[in-house]
């Protein structure tokens, strides 16, 4: 069984630009979730979507977005990229939410670097 | 408001001694807890979770206590094996259809 696949693992951009991350969760799970990880602010929740519907949303500004596809694939998008956006972006998968069986399989990431 | 810590940010523990990693949250309604691992270049993974209804829950070598009148939640490893390195982070949900909230992390070094 496949898991969590983000796409690209790395990437380099200039500060103002904008980037889109791709993710595909496990076949069967409809819950996709994006996290920010820095060693400053860890974990940081960004948004839920389940059945194409943002269904939880975090404190970050409306540079960030995403958005799902009928297929549960999501993307999530940054536009006018700031230094402090540099981070690992991960997406969670999961059948339905937080408390389903074995709560979230994350992917392994895409570290976003903003120069 | 939303919180979850660790009480320390690294451990370090000789190998085949029992680690105990602890997590204090601020939440009283969460409903779901949840430990993770990561390890370097990977994303976390779920290593064991409880609800509120229960106080322990014991997986292969690794045990989750929940405390609710203090709200603090433990993990603790058995033997400890050198494949143990990792960060631990611990998460915690309101419910159901909630985000899960994370602490920030304890990295567990192992000494030989």
């Amino acid at each position: 069984k496949a898991g969590v696949t983000q796409t690209p693992r790395y990437l380099i951009k200039t500060r103002g630009q904008q980037v889109t991350l791709s993710c595909s969760p496990i076949s069967g799970h409809r819950s996709v979730s994006w996290y920010q990880q820095t060693p400053g602010q860890g974990l940081q929740f960004l948004f839920e979507y389940f059945s194409e519907t943002q269904r939880n949303k975090g404190n970050f500004p409306g540079r960030f977005s995403g958005r799902q596809f009928s297929n549960s694939r999501s993307e999530m998008n940054v536009s006018t990229l700031e230094l402090g956006d540099s981070a690992l972006y991960l997406c969670a998968s999961s059948t339905s939410g937080a408390s389903s069986n074995y709560g979230y399989t994350f992917g392994s990431g895409t570290r976003l670097t903003v120069v | 408001g939303e919180s979850v810590g660790l009480h320390l940010p690294t451990l370090s523990v000789q190998e085949g001694d029992n680690s105990i990693i602890n997590c204090a949250y601020s939440n009283s309604a969460s409903d779901y807890f949840i430990w993770y691992k990561q390890e370097s270049g990977k994303g976390p993974q779920f290593i064991i979770d409880i609800r509120s209804n229960m106080d322990k829950r014991q997986g292969q070598r690794v045990t989750v206590l929940l405390n609710k009148t203090v709200k603090h939640l433990s993990l603790q490893i058995a033997a400890t094996q050198p494949g143990d390195s990792a960060v631990y982070f611990c998460a915690e949900s309101p419910n159901r259809d909630d985000k899960i909230i994370f602490g920030k992390g304890t990295r567990l070094h192992i000494l030989p």
